[in-house]
This record gives structure tokens, C-alpha cells and sequence, in this order.
């Protein structure tokens, strides 16, 4: 069964660079979003996008944030200076159609920000 | 926007007994609602979802029931097993789920003790 995958599962970083998170979606899903989870804490929307372009973002956003699809396989999110309180599980997501379409994660990426 | 309330927050429960996970959620506009499931350090994964047009659906030992009047839905575990033990996360998409974007509950820890 196709599973969405993420690179790198952990990543260290110190305050003020940068890092790009790596996401394969399932290869026939057309919908992508970015979800993170600082520890202990739910489930929270970052950014969805959509035939090329950004179809909504939450306002945890800011422009330190952003995403890509560079080639037909993969979905980037960037931040460009990390802070302290960047640390948290990301978690990429992807789904087939609109409407009331299941959602499939990844494995996430933990980011730890020192 | 849409808001999505979660409880209880902790639920304990003896192998065998049933469990019961509640959600309300705030935009009349929204039309499905997955559960998610998630063990310490994993991904979220899907274990069941409702669209709008049905009042409950079963899986084995799960079920969900939706009631549109009163904007809530539940998650019941039948049979409870000490594997069932890990974090539940209800959501909710924002409107009709055109863009897909999950409003997450605070999540419910539940242990089965065996």
C-alpha cells in the first residue's frame, strides 16, 4: 500500500538557520499540506497546497515559512531562520480529490531547534 | 472558522471494557470526520471516518456516530485490547472540505490495562 514518506525523520538545527523538510506524497494525490505537533500537544494546520500554489495557511505561517513542489515527486517546506520555538513534529500530508477525501500522513520529521 | 472540542483528555480503561472518545465541532458547513489514532513517536493514522449523509458507521470493534443536529461525534472501542492503548485524535475539516484543511481535537490518551 503507497505511504506517504519524510525525510529526514530528525533534524538538529541551531536557532537562526535554515531547513527544509522532505515529503513524497502518495503518487496519484493532488492535495498536500504541512501539519506540526509540538510534543504533547495536538495536531496543528501549517499550509495546504494545491496545483502549484498555496491554498491556505494558518498564521502560524509567517513568512519565515515555505513551501514547494520542485519536481513531480516531492513537497518541500522550508524555514529559513529556525527559532526555539520551531521544535515540534512535522508531519506532511496528502489526499486525492476534494471534498470528503481521506488524509494520509507521514512519519514526520522531528525538529529540534537548539 | 471551525473549532473542534475533544474529550475526555485521559481515559482508562480495563482490557475488555468499551471506550468512548467525544467530539463537537462548530461549522455546520462540514460534511466528515476522521478519527486518527497515534502511537508515541508515530504518525497519525486513520481508523475511521464518517461523511455527513450517515449517522454511524462500524468497523469490527469501532464505530463512529455522528449527530449533525447537535454538531458532535463519538468514537467507540469495543473489546478494548492493551494494543488499543495510544493517543485518539478526532477532526474536522474547515467548511465542506474542499480544501481539506483538518481542524485536530486536543487528543485522548487512552491505556488499557490488561
Amino acid at each position: 500500500e503507497p505511504e506517504v514518506t519524510q525525510t529526514p525523520s530528525h533534524q538538529v538545527t541551531q536557532m537562526g538557520q535554515e531547513v527544509i523538510l522532505r515529503c513524497v506524497p502518495i503518487s496519484n494525490h493532488l492535495y498536500f499540506y504541512w501539519y506540526r505537533q509540538i510534543l504533547g500537544q495536538k495536531v496543528e494546520f501549517l499550509v495546504s497546497f494545491y496545483n502549484n500554489e498555496i491554498s491556505e495557511k494558518s498564521e502560524i505561517f509567517d513568512d519565515q515559512f515555505s513551501v514547494e513542489r520542485p519536481d513531480g515527486s516531492n513537497f518541500t517546506l522550508k524555514i529559513r531562520s529556525t527559532k526555539l520555538e520551531d521544535s515540534a513534529m512535522y508531519f506532511c500530508a496528502s489526499r486525492r480529490t476534494s471534498g470528503a477525501d481521506t488524509q494520509y500522513f507521514g512519519p514526520g520529521t522531528r525538529l529540534t531547534v537548539l | 472558522g471551525e473549532n473542534v472540542e475533544q474529550h475526555p483528555s485521559t481515559l482508562s480503561v480495563q482490557e475488555g471494557d468499551s471506550a468512548v472518545i467525544k467530539c463537537t465541532y462548530s461549522d455546520s458547513a462540514s460534511n466528515y470526520f476522521p478519527w486518527y489514532k497515534q502511537e508515541l513517536g508515530k504518525r497519525p493514522q486513520l481508523i475511521i471516518d464518517i461523511r455527513s449523509n450517515v449517522g454511524e458507521k462500524k468497523d469490527q470493534r469501532i464505530a463512529v456516530t455522528l449527530n449533525k443536529t447537535a454538531k458532535h461525534f463519538s468514537l467507540h472501542i469495543t473489546e478494548t485490547q492493551p494494543e488499543d492503548s495510544a493517543v485518539y485524535f478526532c477532526a474536522a475539516p474547515q467548511g465542506n472540505n474542499q480544501g481539506g484543511k483538518l481542524i485536530f481535537g486536543q487528543g485522548t490518551e487512552l491505556s488499557v490495562k490488561p
